[in-house]
């Protein structure tokens, strides 16, 4: 159970375009997602945090109108890389509030991650 | 105050060894502690986690000790095995403006040579 995917698994897009990510919870219901951002090497960094229903709270530092973030339903949202530059080529990384094994308290289940590529 | 402290930064074990991982922290609001593993291009798995009210839980081979009182923290591997190759990510979570928020430490790349 708990099982998190992401899609696409990785993209190259040109620069000056945009580039769509999706994140889905597959066997649970998310009413909290969060993106993270991960060069390489290097730790993950969280740079929003997505309620369904409503505005995504994002990190500071995170330009808001760059990273567009929709969490349309309890099992999916989406991550807008608006007019891609080669320094957003990173590894994106979802991850979903699910239900934690064995205790009350609910645990974060990450998605396998998108590789973007800004040439 | 809101980071963690993690090290060694690279660690290397033979197979059957125990593999250590330490990582501090400052805030004692932090009030969850899970420990992940990473294989290159993939994303995180949670391993193990524990609460400030334990000091100790254990999962097969995987141990987390912890000390409240010295706000670290750490991840035991017995009977490392080649398998157990990957990056490991200590966190703790802070509950903020209402919505969690996990802070990672730097990682910790092991390899168990066979």
């Amino acid at each position: 159970g708990a099982v998190v995917s992401q899609h696409p698994s990785w993209v190259i897009c040109k620069s000056g375009t945009s580039v769509k990510i999706e994140c889905r919870s597959l066997d649970f219901q998310a009413t909290t997602m969060f993106w993270y951002r991960q060069f390489p090497k290097q730790s993950l960094m969280l740079m929003a945090t997505s309620n369904e229903g409503s505005k995504a709270t994002y990190e500071q530092g995170v330009e808001k109108d760059k990273f567009l973030i929709n969490h349309a339903s309890l099992t999916l949202s989406t991550l807008t890389v608006t007019s891609a530059h080669p320094e957003d080529s990173s590894f994106y990384i979802c991850s979903a509030r699910g239900p934690s094994s064995g205790g009350a308290i609910d645990t974060q289940y990450f998605g396998p991650g998108t590789r973007l590529t800004v040439l | 105050q809101q980071q963690v402290k993690q090290s060694p930064q690279s660690l290397i074990v033979q197979k059957g060894g125990i593999s250590i991982i330490n990582c501090a922290y400052e805030n004692t609001a932090f009030d969850y502690f899970p420990w992940y593993q990473q294989f290159p291009g993939k994303g995180p798995a949670l391993l193990i986690a524990i609460r400030p009210d334990v000091s100790e839980k254990k999962e097969g081979r995987f141990t987390i000790s912890f000390n409240k009182s010295a706000k670290q923290f750490s991840l035991h591997i017995m009977d490392s095995q080649p398998g157990d190759s990957a990056t490991y990510f200590c966190a703790a979570s802070i509950f903020r403006g209402g919505s969690e928020k996990l802070v990672f430490g730097k990682g910790t790349k092991l390899t168990v040579n066979p």
